[in-house]
């Protein structure tokens, strides 16, 4: 009975490699996000999506790029990662004032 | 811009005891604020929601509190046990965001010691 589910939960890059990580829910919410979480940081939004409608944070890489074909599914890609883009990598879905956390996709850039 | 603080960043207590968690935010035009947990390696689980109308609420035995104006909030176990070891979270929502956008602390992590 998962609701936001994450896909994989451990992914191993090498360094300057493009790499997705994906995203799906059950709850047919509208908004969808995506943040980055570094070891002993707060979660640190990267953009969201409010239907179709993509909201990039300022300060979020160009290497950074997201996908979200339909309600479902979002993708998060990543184009060449870097040694300091290892971190877990939360998704979201919003819905009124809650959001509902998947279990995080923990990703190592060798 | 909207900056989180929890205090402490980390903390031990015997299994048992009474324990409060601190947050404060710097802008109090704040929708509302949560507190979520999260275990090691894992995603976040929302514990409580506290609108910038409400003082508090309660669920089990946690209870968290909202001091909007003071730009402070507390989250409050009762009666700690070993499964509450975690990290605690708290993010507040601005009145101004758009698409719900959350501002998180770096938690604190609790140990509750058998």
């Amino acid at each position: 009975d998962a609701m936001v589910i994450q896909n994989p939960r451990y992914q191993v890059t090498q360094f300057g490699k493009p790499v997705t990580l994906s995203c799906s829910q059950t709850l047919n919410h509208n908004v969808m996000y995506w943040y980055q979480q570094k070891s002993s940081q707060a979660p640190k939004l990267l953009f969201h999506y409010y239907d179709k409608d993509f909201n990039n944070e300022a300060d979020t890489p160009d290497n950074f790029q997201s996908r979200r074909p339909n309600t479902s599914f979002c993708f998060l890609d990543i184009r060449s990662p870097g040694l300091g883009d290892a971190a877990m990598y939360l998704c979201a879905t919003g819905q009124g004032y809650t959001q509902y956390f998947g279990p995080g996709t923990r990703l190592l850039v060798l | 811009k909207q900056e989180v603080t929890q205090i402490p960043a980390a903390l031990s207590v015997p299994e048992g005891e009474n324990l409060v968690l601190n947050c404060s935010f710097t802008d109090s035009a704040i929708y509302n604020l949560q507190w979520f947990r999260q275990d090691p390696g894992k995603g976040l689980t929302s514990l409580l929601l506290i609108q910038s109308s409400q003082r508090e609420q309660t669920s089990g035995r946690l209870n968290a509190s909202l001091d909007k104006s003071s730009g402070r909030s507390t989250l409050y176990i009762a009666a700690s046990q070993p499964g509450d070891s975690a990290t605690y979270l708290c993010a507040v929502r601005g009145e101004k965001s758009s698409g719900d956008k959350l501002t998180f602390g770096t938690g604190t992590r609790l140990a509750v010691r058998p």
